[in-house]
């Protein structure tokens, strides 16, 4: 049964670094791509970027300077890091597997999200 | 990036009515376009891909059609079941962008 299941802080300061874990079961990180995607409440879907089989990853330009993500495959385990953190990356964050080539973009399996506060 | 303009915004259908949402791509994204059912608190489910590829286990009264720069989600006999959000999902090129949504309830 594939499972991802995303963790973290809820609650973030201004300027201070998002650290997400998202831990997968079911698959392997060396068989499918794993992407993360993030909704503000009430409002559309944005992606953040994608860590591929290889370990490689790619980024949504409009992130690109403050996220990283990165994994640990023999935990099954990948990681989210976003720096500079303010009010607008108030958001659910969900981690989703990606299908494999050339479906890469197809996302058929999510996390239940990880609600994410910016405040002091 | 490439736009994905989505409508319409809002739509309230009747038990057994078909309806339809569209997609609008601002350039061709040769089908790698998908469509996603999000319910109240909920994460993301995956309807359709490849522009007309059924996900297994979707109840086949959901299809996908087009090409080029129009794509469209045709749900034939709306279901109680069927309430919810609906957002497609481009693939073409990077970064993967998504429509604005619509939100889809029963009249």
């Amino acid at each position: 049964q594939v499972q991802l299941k995303e963790s973290g802080p809820g609650l973030v300061q201004p300027s201070q670094t998002l650290s997400l874990t998202c831990t997968v079961s079911g698959f392997s990180l060396t068989s499918y791509n794993v992407h993360w995607v993030r909704q503000p409440t009430g409002k559309g879907l944005e992606w953040m970027g994608v860590i591929w089989t290889g370990g490689s990853t790619d980024y949504n330009s409009a992130l690109k300077s403050r996220l990283s993500i990165s994994r640990d495959t023999s935990k099954s385990q990948v990681f989210l890091k976003m720096n500079s953190l303010q009010t607008e990356d108030i958001a659910t964050y969900y981690c989703a597997r990606g299908l494999q080539w050339p479906h890469y973009y197809v996302m058929d399996a999510w996390g239940q999200g990880a609600s994410v506060t910016v405040s002091s | 990036d490439i736009q994905m303009t989505q409508s319409p915004a809002s739509l309230s259908a009747s038990l057994g009515e078909t309806v339809s949402i569209e997609c609008l791509a601002s350039e061709d994204i040769y089908s790698y376009l998908a469509w996603y059912q999000q319910k109240p608190g909920k994460s993301p489910q995956l309807l359709i891909y490849a522009a007309n590829r059924l996900q297994d286990g979707v109840p086949s009264r959901f299809s996908g059609s087009g090409s080029g720069t129009q794509y469209s989600l045709k749900i034939s006999g709306m279901q109680p079941e069927d309430e919810g959000d609906y957002f497609c999902l481009q693939g073409s090129k990077f970064p993967l962008t998504f429509g604005s949504g619509t939100k889809l309830e029963i009249k």
